[in-house]
This record gives C-alpha cells, structure tokens and sequence, in this order.
C-alpha cells in the first residue's frame, strides 16, 4: 500500500463546473499537506498549503485536510479551462523537508 | 528569470551509457532536490543536498550520484543507464530543508525528459 493514494482519472469536466480532488494517506505523522499543479510537459507549481487540519480558501481553489480520515480534498469552483492539469496531492512531517506525492489526478474543464 | 533551470531538456541515449543533468537554481535558496516522475506521474524523490550536504538519500541504484559543487547547483549523473531509468527527473529548491519544524515551498525546474533506448 502507498503512502498517499491518489485517484489518477482522468477527470472530465465542462466549464463552469465544481471539481473535487481528494487524497488518502496512511501515515499519521504528515503535518504539511499540499497541492501541487502540472501542467503538460511543465514542471509542478504549489497551488495550496496548509499546516495540519482545517480548511484554507484562495480565490476559487479550497483544500481542506481531515487529519482524523486521513483524507484531503481540493474543490475547484467555477472552473475553467485554464484549470486543464494534472493535480498532485504531497505531504510531508515536520522535518526533513521530505515531501511524499499521490500518483495526480489528470484534470480536463471543457469549455 | 528562470528560477529553477535544468539542462538539457530532452536526452536520448543508448542503454548502458553514463550521462548527467544540471539543475542550476537562482533564488538563493539552501535546499535543493532530485526527484524522478515516471510514465504514470507518480513523482518520488531521490536526492536532497542542503549547503553541499546529502541529507535524503532514498532507495536509488548506486548508478545515480549527486554532486552539488556549491549551493546553487545540484547535478545528477547516471552510470550505466537502463531501460527502466526511462522517465522525467526534477530539480527542485526550497528555502531551507524542514528542519525546525518549518515547511517551505519547494520550487521545481521544467524537467529533463530521459529516454533509454
């Protein structure tokens, strides 16, 4: 079993529509939750971070972190194609700097 | 203004050979990665030097050695090259490397497409 479990789609979606992305993990001891976006043929970019639980809000993009499941989610508001990328989840403890990846979940927004 | 560079960009190259990519990163950071994205996206770290210093060294054949010759850069060389070796590497750089219970963001280059023939 992984250490993150990411379900890698793809996911198709039109324009305008509300995506949910979300990630399971095992290891209790992840404190740094994050979400990463690649784009084709490009390097991934940090798209949210946040510490330990709770819910962290910018612009359209929401994450939220459920430390008790194990479970972290990603919601995409009013997307747009622009949003077409693949969505890696990463976490990491508080040392180390180590950062473990899901698989990322291929995204299409259809215009 | 490229933050995090990486060269060359693509590399072909024939089973068995030795070859090297650069990654060069000009934010000043002290932290730099090697990481290995294969055919299926999965993305796994291989390397991390902090000041010249290996600090993360995962389960990687011995054909791989990192050498960080100062801060900014962090090159990675391939001994003996296999199909399986086949994939995209990543550099990335971050502020510092966790240590203090402090997370920061790690910035990633454009990749270095890898193909073994």
């Amino acid at each position: 079993q992984k250490e993150v479990e990411q379900d890698p789609g793809p996911l198709s979606v039109p324009e305008g529509a509300i995506v949910s992305l979300n990630c399971t993990y095992s290891n209790s001891a992840f404190q740094y939750f994050m979400w990463y976006r690649q784009y084709s043929r490009k390097g991934p970019e940090l798209l949210m971070y946040t510490y330990s639980s709770g819910n962290k809000e910018d612009g359209r993009f929401t994450a939220q972190v459920d430390k008790s499941s194990k479970y972290i989610s990603l919601f995409i508001r009013d997307s747009q194609p622009s949003d077409s990328a693949t969505y890696l989840c990463a976490m990491g403890r508080n040392q180390g700097g180590k950062l473990i990846f899901g698989q990322g979940t291929e995204l299409s927004v259809k215009p | 203004d490229t933050a995090v560079s990486q060269t060359p960009k693509y590399l072909v190259t024939q089973m068995g050979n030795d070859k090297s990519i650069k990654c060069e990163q000009n934010l000043g950071h002290d932290t730099m990665y090697w990481y290995k994205q294969d055919s299926k996206k999965f993305l796994k770290i291989m390397f991390s030097y902090n000041n010249k210093e290996l600090i993360i060294n995962e389960t990687v054949p011995n054909r791989f050695s990192p050498k960080s010759p100062d801060k900014a850069h962090l090159n990675l060389h391939i001994n003996s090259l296999e199909l399986g070796d086949s994939a995209v590497y990543f550099c990335a750089s971050s502020q510092a490397n966790g240590r203090g219970g402090n997370y920061n963001e790690q910035f990633f280059g454009p990749g270095t497409r890898l193909t073994v023939l």
